[in-house]
């Protein structure tokens, strides 16, 4: 059973709109959140992260909402560019697990020009 | 500037064949980190280490086994692969602790056939 969920495997968007990925989570112990970007044939980078004390955390053209009543988290990204298109991992952890992060399953962003 | 690296890129084996993926950091960083990542399942932890000479189980730890040789180098050894191992394997560091940042390497993939 998957405690993070990425329920959208793919997603298009035309450059210079806005694209938002989310990213829904069962664990109500966990309490820190990440975004990874994934490049093909490269490894994963962080993009952005947020506490949970907090509901939004902004780093330029990057976004992210937390939702903690829902259990739910996005990925903001204004406006969309190609050099965006990749892999969308987020992640999340808690002291209950240890603080492992635990991996969404990722999803395909295609930022088209 | 060449923060974490593994090898070998390509990897194809026989059922039942051993090998070892190599991984090494110049970052200075206390932890190491082991992960497969499958198609829909985003990235699942084999094994980690906190620091220097410590080693534990993550998520999918069985059919693997790992050496902390030093600092900077943390190898993962499959004894006798089996296609269900069939994966791309990204080692990643951080400066300490499970949930933070985290530094990938461009990750192997690896055919068992």
């Amino acid at each position: 059973d998957q405690q993070v969920k990425q329920n959208s495997p793919s997603l298009s968007v035309q450059e210079g709109r806005i694209s938002i990925l989310n990213c829904d989570y069962t664990n109500s112990m966990f309490d820190y959140f990440l975004w990874y970007k994934k490049y093909p044939a490269e490894g994963p980078t962080f993009l952005i992260s947020i506490s949970s004390i907090k509901d939004k955390n902004e780093d330029g053209r990057f976004t992210v909402f937390l939702n903690k009543s829902a259990k739910h988290l996005s990925l903001h990204i204004v406006p969309s560019q190609p050099g965006d298109s990749a892999v969308y991992f987020c992640a999340a952890s808690g002291d209950n697990a240890g603080n492992m992060l635990t991996f969404g399953g990722g999803t395909r962003l295609m930022v088209k020009p | 500037n060449a923060g974490v690296t593994q090898t070998p890129k390509f990897q194809v084996l026989k059922t039942g064949q051993s090998m070892t993926l190599q991984c090494a950091q110049d970052m200075n960083h206390n932890s190491m980190y082991w992960y497969r990542q499958d198609p829909g399942m985003g990235l699942r932890l084999i094994y980690y280490s906190a620091s220097e000479g410590t080693t534990d189980k993550g998520e999918v730890p069985n059919g693997y086994n790992v050496s902390r040789l030093n600092k900077r180098e943390f190898s993962l050894r499959l004894e006798s692969a089996a296609p269900s191992q069939t994966s791309v394997y990204f080692c990643a560091s951080s400066v300490w602790g499970l949930d933070e940042k985290l530094f990938f390497g461009s990750g192997t993939q690896l055919s068992v056939l």
